[in-house]
């Protein structure tokens, strides 16, 4: 089992929908989450940090489920520039940053 | 600030040769990152630096991959003798700190082919 784990998608949304991603994690221990964005033939960038209580920055919700193991991005009114692979990420053991394999979605008009 | 600097942004080889890849952290951070992306194993850490000292290697593959640190402004990934499945992206990385994905960011990364 990958110790995160992601629906690869693609999720295709029209102009103005919302959309939500989940991730799942197995490592109980990991403390931080981050979701990345990834533009097609670029380098990942941090979209926002996960933090317990959730979190929000515009149009984007992060939410931790600690419990479930689980870890959520909402993208509210969609834009086209929305369009591109969303990275789920958990600190892991030593201190490194695992990946999830991504998400991708496509926002279209 | 440039940003982290990686050369070269392509290359494409044969089967059998050697291929060096090249990065440039961003100055002041202490930790820097080599990464490798396929579509079927995703985005996989290979090694990383501190202070120029490789500090966990259990990422790297098999012993035809080897990284070095020389100085603070300079890192270079080596694949000897270089296969087809070696294929993927490479990226570079750099941060203040290892697990602060706030302050690590990615260089463009080096799109390596393997004939």
């Amino acid at each position: 089992r990958k110790e995160v784990e992601q629906d690869p998608g693609p999720f295709n949304v029209p102009e103005g929908a919302t959309v939500a991603f989940n991730c799942t994690y197995s490592n109980s221990a990991s403390q931080s989450f981050f979701w990345y964005r990834q533009d097609c033939r670029k380098e990942p960038k941090l979209l926002m940090s996960v933090y317990s209580s959730g979190n929000e920055d515009g149009r984007f919700t992060a939410q931790l489920n600690r419990a479930s193991q689980y870890i959520s991005l909402l993208i509210r009114d969609s834009k086209l520039s929305d369009s591109a692979t969303y990275l789920c990420v958990a600190l892991g053991y030593g201190n490194k940053l695992v990946f999830g394999a991504g998400t991708i979605l496509r926002v279209k008009s | 600030d440039a940003g982290v600097i990686q050369s070269p942004r392509h290359e494409v080889t044969e089967m059998g040769q050697e291929v060096t890849l090249r990065c440039k952290p961003i100055s002041g951070h202490d930790y820097l990152f080599w990464y490798r992306q396929t579509m079927m194993r995703g985005l996989e850490l290979l090694i990383y630096f501190n202070n120029n000292v490789p500090i966990d290697d259990s990422g790297m593959p098999e012993d035809r991959f080897s990284a070095k640190m020389p100085n603070a402004s300079f890192s270079t990934l080596k694949i000897q003798p270089s296969e087809p499945r070696d294929s993927a992206v490479y990226f570079c990385a750099s941060s203040l700190a290892p697990g602060l994905a706030d302050t690590q960011y990615f260089g463009p990364g080096t799109r390596l082919t393997v004939l």
